[in-house]
């Protein structure tokens, strides 16, 4: 009973370099999403996932690229890094309708020196 | 367009006395509403959400919740605080027909032996 599994939980990136976060779910939702995280500013959304093969964009998408192959990964690249990108990372999925909740990981703190 | 504003980023209490954390939301449709709470270096767990039906909506840990259509409000208490209260609060809003949910910025409260 695994839930929404984030890889890797730490990370620390120069300036430049590149890197690809992973969010497994075993729960065979229809719907995944990336937040950050920021302090005095809640949960952003980054990008997001209404489906195997679909992508849109949230609030807050420059900088980052994401894929979803299969259903259950969906995987958050920043092919550039840069300072202000350092946050704590969330992947979410979530199976139904409006009432339906999310269910998080436990998320992924990068650090972008 | 929908938001969520929470009043107060950090909230405290004694052991023992009333939790209270406010939420206000704006949305052109009836929303659907939650609260997270997220532990130190954790994910977000859902505490409670409103859909539709009866207004006062339990949840777990002893928390509730009121939505409160006229005053566009989902306050979140507790009546007695616990020392394991001491978290950070997330109020969130979703319509129906929009996949994404948006968050409030936070309430972290702290709860004094």
């Amino acid at each position: 009973n695994a839930g929404v599994t984030q890889t890797p939980k730490f990370r620390v990136l120069k300036t430049g370099q590149s890197m690809t976060l992973l969010c497994a779910q075993d729960m065979n939702h229809e719907y995944m999403y990336w937040y950050r995280q920021d302090p005095g500013m809640g949960l952003r959304l980054i990008h997001y996932s209404v489906g195997e093969g679909t992508t849109a964009k949230g609030e807050v998408p420059d900088g980052y690229n994401v894929s979803r192959l299969k259903k259950q990964n969906f995987l958050l690249g920043l092919e550039s890094a840069a300072p202000s990108q350092t946050s704590v990372y969330f992947c979410a999925s979530s199976g139904g309708q409006g009432g339906s909740g999310y269910t998080f990981g436990s998320g992924t703190r990068l650090t972008v020196v | 367009a929908q938001s969520v504003t929470q009043l107060g980023s950090h909230v405290s209490v004694s052991e023992g006395a009333l939790v209270l954390l406010r939420c206000n939301y704006s949305s052109s449709v009836p929303p659907y509403l939650f609260w997270y709470v997220q532990y130190p270096n954790q994910g977000l767990q859902l505490l409670l959400k409103y859909t539709t039906g009866a207004t006062l909506v339990k949840g777990i840990n002893g928390f509730e919740a009121e939505f409160k259509k006229s005053e566009t409000s989902f306050h979140l208490t507790k009546p007695s605080a616990h020392m394991s209260d001491a978290a950070e609060y997330f109020c969130a809003v979703r319509m129906d027909s929009s996949y994404k949910l948006i968050f409030g910025s936070g309430t972290r409260l702290l709860v004094r032996p």
